[in-house]
């Protein structure tokens, strides 16, 4: 158990709909950092927050969102699904910004299925 | 370009063997270098990591690896695997300032023959 938890596991939902997933970090991990696994893109970074802020962007679509809460947690907002966006969507959270700085943690993934 | 190659996408070895995963980078700069395993149904666990010193790093489970600077490789060993080893290893590298620039190999599957 890496101490990283999602929610939900699971998520089927059609295209067009929204939907939110939500991560809660280690605890004291101040960075949470959002990952796309899919069969054809393999694993592609998303989104990095630290303490709030938003720190660096990666592949991350404009119909997709991200926040970081006070209390650390975090949610990626997807919108305007569509079948391509069906994938694995893993958090990790680590202690600092740098990979020096710690390992990241991941938590087990949320797998959403977009009909 | 920086990038990392897993050059094997399955790989099937007999329960007590030795094994070899092999991973080579593109890095512009001196690369921090990770070794991630994904069971079925979870997360990445880190398995080890490399940024300087000595270049055999050993790691959790029974793993090591090796950093060949001149080959551009970084690549996973155990001497005796086991069936609980069955899982997808991801070679990683990115630099040592910022965990967001990770770049991730496409993973290598490996089964266990009984």
């Amino acid at each position: 158990d890496s101490g990283v938890t999602q929610t939900p596991k699971h998520l089927i939902t059609a295209t067009g709909q929204r939907v939110t997933l939500r991560c809660s970090p280690r605890s004291g991990d101040l960075s949470v950092y959002w990952y796309q696994q899919s069969l054809d893109q393999g694993l592609q970074f998303l989104i990095h927050y630290y303490n709030g802020e938003e720190r660096a962007k990666g592949n991350i679509l404009e119909r997709f969102s991200a926040q970081q809460f006070p209390d650390l947690h975090s949610e990626l907002n997807l919108s305007s699904l569509e079948l391509g966006d069906s994938a694995l969507y893993f958090c990790a959270s680590s202690g600092g910004i740098g990979a020096g700085s710690g390992e990241q943690y991941f938590g087990p993934g949320t797998r959403l299925t977009v009909t | 370009a920086q990038s990392v190659t897993q050059p094997d996408i399955h790989i099937t070895v007999s329960e007590g063997a030795s094994l070899e995963l092999r991973c080579n980078y593109s890095y512009g700069a001196t690369p921090y270098l990770f070794w991630y395993v994904q069971s079925p149904g979870q997360g990445l666990q880190l398995l080890l990591k490399y940024f300087s010193g000595d270049t055999l790093v050993q790691g959790i489970k029974g793993f090591e690896a090796e950093f060949k600077r001149s080959q551009s490789s970084f690549n996973l060993r155990k001497p005796s695997v086991h069936w609980s080893d069955a899982a997808e290893y991801f070679c990683a590298v990115g630099p040592y300032s910022s965990a967001s620039k990770i770049i991730f190999g496409s993973g290598t599957r490996l089964s266990i023959r009984p």
